[in-house]
């Protein structure tokens, strides 16, 4: 069964800190792996986008990583900002189809 | 903004009621998606337009039926729901349909069924 999972469900880190958050995937064949930042009442913004082929890609204080041979994803967020509380969620898509399997997300917060 | 909009922002209506929902792209993209998100489930992938033309529709109840007049303009006519549609359902769009484009949500409608 196609699947994505994201842990920890949710996370509470102090401001400047770092943060790693994971995904892991069974969806074959794979395409590619997302990551959305979706802040509360809005739609996900999306951060990265990697290709089987791509194994980190960063924008900013973001750097996502994918080792598709383990089928794990990763996000690492560095020196956290008040702005980076949000849900951030992971998205694989299946190559040869349109279809995207999204996992349910991380919940961050970010205390002063 | 990212460009994408969607009207109402929020809808309370009756299980008998009809509605409608609106989305509006100004990117200048050619594939356009409906989502719905439900509270502690992933996000659903309801509907696909790429260049107009409908290319993928996942099982979605045919209550639910979507139209695309444009590759600027997506609507999701609404009736008779059932209180389970209730959430909110999220609009999108991408250059094209390709696996590496960029999708581009809009803010979401808040949608609750009474």
């Amino acid at each position: 069964k196609n699947q994505v999972e994201q842990s920890p469900q949710s996370l509470i880190i102090l401001e400047g800190k770092n943060c790693t958050l994971q995904c892991n995937y069974t969806v074959s064949p794979f395409s590619n792996l997302r990551w959305y930042k979706q802040d509360t009442g809005r739609g996900p913004v999306s951060l990265t986008i990697m290709t089987f082929s791509e194994n980190t890609k960063s924008n900013g204080r973001y750097t996502a990583t994918l080792d598709a041979d383990t089928k794990q994803s990763s996000l690492h967020i560095t020196a956290s900002q008040l702005s980076d509380s949000a849900s951030y969620i992971c998205v694989v898509s299946l190559s040869g189809t349109y279809k995207y399997i999204f996992g349910t997300g991380t919940r961050l917060k970010v205390l002063a | 903004e990212t460009g994408v909009t969607q009207t109402p922002r929020h809808l309370v209506m009756g299980m008998t009621n009809k509605k409608s929902l609106k989305c509006e792209q100004h990117l200048g993209h050619n594939a356009m998606y409906w989502y719905k998100q439900s509270a502690k489930k992933p996000l659903e992938l309801m509907f696909v337009y790429n260049f107009k033309e409908q290319t993928e529709n996942n099982s979605v109840p045919s209550r639910f039926s979507p139209e695309c007049p444009n590759s600027s303009h997506l609507f999701l006519h609404l009736h008779t729901l059932q209180p389970e549609d209730s959430a909110l359902y999220l609009c999108a769009s991408s250059q094209e349909n390709l696996r590496t484009d960029t999708q581009y949500f809009g803010p979401g409608t808040r949608l609750t069924v009474l």
